[in-house]
């Protein structure tokens, strides 16, 4: 078990570009959560799934973000035509659903 | 709206020093309460969990308190060491799992 697993650490783009994260939770979690985490700020629910569902989206997740989980395994978080303030750090969590969910260490975007 | 606030948002502890850290809920059908560590540049980390049937619980040189009749959780740490300095989160969720994290407090520890 080496944890959940996030790929890029680090991305910097233009305003404009479309922009793919992944996620690899721990094999033997069934639900996975998506979370945006600006400077000093606590992280903010943004979805999550069971298994390859996708129970609920927060407001914060605009038409230009979209979420999969197509085979329930591991998970992509795309946001086309991304703007200035869609900076901040990405973090996925995964959990077995009975209590603690166990984070990666996040995706930095930059949006230039 | 509900939220989940910290009173603190700088805690300064010498070494070897006990710390706590408090944070006041406010969503009533919060049953289970986590406490993350995150240090810069990393994601957060979990300390320890408390359900809502439960006033106390500890581990390895942390406990965590819950008044549900005040609505307040606290993270106490024995014998502060530098590895500590981070940031920590409290976070509540009514039970399936979507945290609702406050804003934290950063914890620095002085030689």
């Amino acid at each position: 078990d080496t944890g959940v697993s996030q790929d890029p650490r680090h991305k910097i783009t233009k305003r404009g570009q479309n922009v793919t994260f992944r996620c690899d939770p721990i094999s033997e979690h069934n639900r996975l959560y998506w979370y945006r985490q600006t400077l000093g700020q606590g992280p903010e629910f943004l979805t999550y799934f069971q298994n390859e569902a996708q129970l609920e989206k927060s407001r914060l997740l605009s038409d230009r973000f979209s979420a999969e989980r197509p085979k329930g395994s591991f998970s992509t978080l795309e946001i086309q035509r991304t703007e200035q303030g869609d900076s901040a750090m990405y973090l996925c969590a995964s959990s077995t659903g009975l209590g603690r969910e166990v984070f990666g260490s996040g995706t930095q975007l930059s949006v230039l | 709206g509900e939220s989940v606030g910290l009173h603190l948002p700088t805690l300064s502890v010498q070494e070897g020093d006990n710390s706590i850290i408090n944070c006041a809920y406010s969503n009533s059908a919060s049953d289970y309460f986590i406490w993350y560590k995150q240090e810069s540049g990393k994601g957060p980390q979990f300390i320890i969990d408390i359900r809502s049937n439960m006033d106390k619980r500890q581990g390895q040189r942390v406990t965590v308190l819950l008044n549900k009749t005040v609505k307040h959780l606290s993270l106490q740490i024995a014998a502060t060491q530098p590895g500590d300095s981070a940031v920590y989160f409290c976070a509540e969720t009514p039970g399936w799992g979507k945290l609702q994290f406050g804003a934290g407090t950063q914890v620095v520890v002085t030689p």
